[in-house]
């Protein structure tokens, strides 16, 4: 198994969507949780970190659910310049500075 | 702002040529990442460095070496160049000290060996 599983995508969806991406990840003792954004040719930048409670940053909404195992990534009200690849990232191990990275997740936001 | 250089954006080199890729950052990390993607692939670890003269392996770090001289400097090498080493490389880094353990990546060096 993967440690970090993505739907590769590709999410195409109208201006003013909501689209949610979800992630699963294989090490249940993984304890720090992003998601990055990649935009073409570009190297990835952080988004958002993700809490166990849950966190939201104006259209952008994270959660994480520890015990299945799984991170989602809502955008509501997409825009134009949300088009990029969102990468789901996890800690390695307990108390670790190295990060799995997803493949990634391909939105095109269509006007 | 966290920043994150790398020497080149675009490099072509030729089949066994030693080849030398480039990162500082300005942040005073401690960690420094080598990274490759490839598509359908994602990010694969090569080398890491916690710290000035020590190195760990990655998940690839066959055909690979590296290079911490000093903290904001980390070189990666590759001894003789190899066709399937063409790939766009990132570098990245990050504090030691404390969760959330995000790290911050250079712009990337696109490689093409021929």
């Amino acid at each position: 198994r993967k440690e970090v599983e993505q739907d590769p995508g590709p999410f195409n969806v109208p201006e003013g969507a909501t689209v949610a991406f979800n992630c699963t990840y294989s090490n249940s003792a993984s304890q720090s949780f992003f998601w990055y954004r990649q935009d073409c040719r570009k190297e990835p930048k952080l988004l958002m970190s993700v809490y166990s409670s849950g966190n939201e940053d104006g259209r952008f909404t994270a959660q994480l659910n520890r015990a299945s195992q799984y991170i989602s990534l809502l955008i509501r009200d997409s825009k134009l310049s949300d088009s990029a690849t969102y990468l789901c990232v996890v800690t390695r191990q307990t108390g670790a500075n190295n990060l799995f990275f997803g493949t990634g997740t391909r939105l095109t936001v269509i006007p | 702002d966290v920043k994150v250089t790398q020497s080149s954006r675009y490099l072509v080199k030729r089949t066994g040529e030693k080849v030398f890729l480039e990162c500082v950052q300005d942040m005073d990390h401690e960690n420094m990442f080598w990274y490759r993607q490839d598509p359908g692939l994602g990010l694969r670890l090569i080398y890491f460095s916690y710290d000035v003269k020590m190195k760990e392996k990655g998940d690839i770090p066959e055909g690979y070496s590296v290079s911490r001289e000093k903290k904001e400097r980390f070189s990666l090498i590759l001894e003789s160049a190899s066709t399937n080493q063409t790939s766009m490389y990132l570098c990245a880094s990050s504090f030691t000290s404390a969760p959330p353990y995000e790290q911050y990546f250079g712009p990337g060096t696109r490689l093409t060996v021929t």
